[in-house]
C-alpha cells in the first residue's frame, strides 16, 4: 500500500498570500492530523480530522483552517501568510485517533518570503 | 507548549554503543509514542506504550514508562550509523485528541 503522500513537496510564497496543502492518508485510515514544525522543533499539533467532522484544534490563528473530503483526504489552508508561517508542514493519518500509531508524510516544505 | 521535554538535546555515540534518551510529561497520558525523524523527512512511528505498561521491546529498541514520575526512556542499543536522527517522544492528554511531540533528541552515530 501506498504511504501518506503530500503535496507540493516545495512551495514559496510572499506575505499576504494564501496557500493550500494536500494530503492523501494511507488507504483505510479515516483520521488525517496536521502538524508545523519549525526548523530544530517538534512538531506542532494544527488539526485533527475524522470522518470529515474536526476532532480537535491546536493554539493556531483562525488564519489556518482545513477539511477532509468523503474519500479522507485533506487540505490545509493558510491565509494571510506571515514570515513565521515559514516551516514543514505535516500531515499523518491513522485508522481513528491520535491514540494509535500515526503514518507521516514527508511534508511540505513551505519558505515565505 | 510542548508537553514533552526530551534530554539529551544531543547526543553523539560510536557506532556499536548505546543510545538512551529521556522525555518527561506533565500531565496524566493514554500512551506514549516514540518516533524518528531523518533529517528533512516526516516521521516514522517507533513503539507505543500504553499507561498501564511499563516496558516494551522491538528489535534493539526498548522503551520504559514510569507513569508516577512521568517520564519515559528509549534504549538504542548496539547502536548504528544509519540510526542517526532525531527521535521524539509523543503523548496523547488523558481526556483530549491532541498528540504533542516533546522537543527531540537530535543523535549522531560515528561509524
Amino acid at each position: 500500500d501506498a504511504g501518506v503522500t503530500q503535496s507540493p513537496t516545495h512551495l514559496i510564497k510572499t506575505r499576504g498570500q494564501h496557500v493550500t496543502l494536500r494530503c492523501s492518508p494511507i488507504s483505510g485510515h479515516k483520521s488525517v492530523s496536521w502538524y508545523q514544525q519549525v526548523l530544530g522543533q517538534g512538531p506542532q499539533f494544527i488539526f485533527q480530522y475524522y470522518e470529515k467532522e474536526e476532532r480537535g484544534r491546536g493554539n493556531f490563528p483562525d488564519r489556518f483552517s482545513a477539511r477532509q473530503f468523503p474519500n479522507y483526504s485533506s487540505e490545509l489552508n493558510v491565509n494571510a501568510l506571515l514570515l513565521g508561517d515559514s516551516a514543514l508542514y505535516l500531515c499523518a493519518s491513522s485508522l481513528w485517533d491520535n491514540n494509535q500509531p500515526q503514518h507521516f508524510g514527508d511534508g511540505t516544505r513551505l519558505s515565505i518570503l | 507548549s510542548q508537553q514533552g521535554e526530551e534530554d539529551p538535546q544531543a547526543l553523539s555515540i560510536q557506532e556499536g554503543e548505546n543510545a538512551t534518551m529521556n522525555c518527561s510529561y506533565k500531565t496524566s497520558i493514554n500512551n506514549l509514542q516514540w518516533y524518528r525523524q531523518n533529517s528533512g523527512r516526516g516521521l516514522v512511528h517507533l513503539i507505543l506504550i500504553r499507561s498501564n505498561e511499563r516496558e516494551k521491546h522491538s528489535g534493539r529498541l526498548r522503551v520504559t514508562l514510569d507513569t508516577s514520575k512521568k517520564s519515559s526512556s528509549l534504549l538504542i542499543t548496539a547502536s548504528r550509523a544509519a540510526d542517526t536522527a532525531s527521535y521524539f517522544c509523543a503523548t496523547v492528554f488523558q481526556g483530549t485528541d491532541k498528540l504533542i511531540f516533546g522537543t527531540g533528541t537530535r543523535l549522531q552515530v560515528f561509524p
